[in-house]
């Protein structure tokens, strides 16, 4: 099992980029959402999905964009990068509600990325 | 709102002194409360989940407790090799979204 895998794992782009970060995984979970770390920050969420077709924000949406057209992918785009989106990026994944709780997430290894 | 808190931010301890970190919150509606340890370079990863007040959970040197406003990583005997970032998080039934607390990063010197 492949798990939760993120691509890439590095990237340095320049200010007013675009690019996509790309997640998968092979679990069938129904759950899925996207964190980023900074220092003294946590992981913070930016986007989650809920399944195929339904998306909904975190905290920190600006600048972020997610669409989820599988139950497998979940990409993250962003729009014009700006030097405040430099961050570690995770991944994460979850099987659905069991009854009145929800499970844990599995989390890719990250991508970070570096806006100059 | 829902909300975590951990305490301390950073914790070092000598090899063999057992210590606990704290993880507090305000939830509406507790659907899980999740520990994950996450070594420089790496994503989270899963250690345990707490439903219910009064629930507990052990691997290894590491016990989980949880209460109505806050849970408990307890820590025996340490070794260097547990040594890492332990992250709290809540998952609500209002948005079922996972929040997390900022972390304790441990440091265990032999």
């Amino acid at each position: 099992n492949a798990g939760v895998t993120q691509t890439p794992k590095f990237q340095v782009l320049k200010t007013g980029q675009s690019m996509t970060l790309q997640c998968a995984q092979d679990m069938n979970h129904e759950y899925m959402s996207w964190y980023r770390q900074d220092p003294g920050m946590g992981l913070r969420l930016i986007h989650y999905s809920v399944g195929a077709g339904i998306t909904d924000q975190g905290e920190v949406p600006n600048g972020y964009n997610v669409s989820r057209s599988t139950t497998e992918d979940f990409p993250l785009r962003l729009l014009s990068a700006a030097p405040s989106q430099t961050s570690v990026y995770f991944c994460a994944s979850s099987a659905g509600t069991g009854g009145q709780v929800y499970y844990g997430y599995t989390f890719g290894s990250g991508t970070r990325l570096t806006v100059v | 709102e829902d909300q975590v808190t951990q305490s301390p931010e950073a914790l070092r301890l000598q090899e063999g002194e057992s210590s606990s970190l704290n993880c507090s919150y305000t939830v509406s509606g507790l659907r899980g409360l999740f520990w994950y340890r996450q070594d420089p370079g790496k994503g989270p990863e899963f250690l345990f989940t707490l439903y219910s007040a009064g629930e507990e959970k052990e691997k290894e040197r590491l016990k989980a407790t949880l209460t109505k406003k806050e849970s408990f990583l307890h820590i025996t005997a340490p070794k260097p090799e547990d040594s890492a970032t332990y992250l709290c998080a809540v998952r609500s039934s209002n948005t079922g979204k996972l929040i997390f607390g900022q972390g304790t990063t441990l440091q265990v010197k032999p």
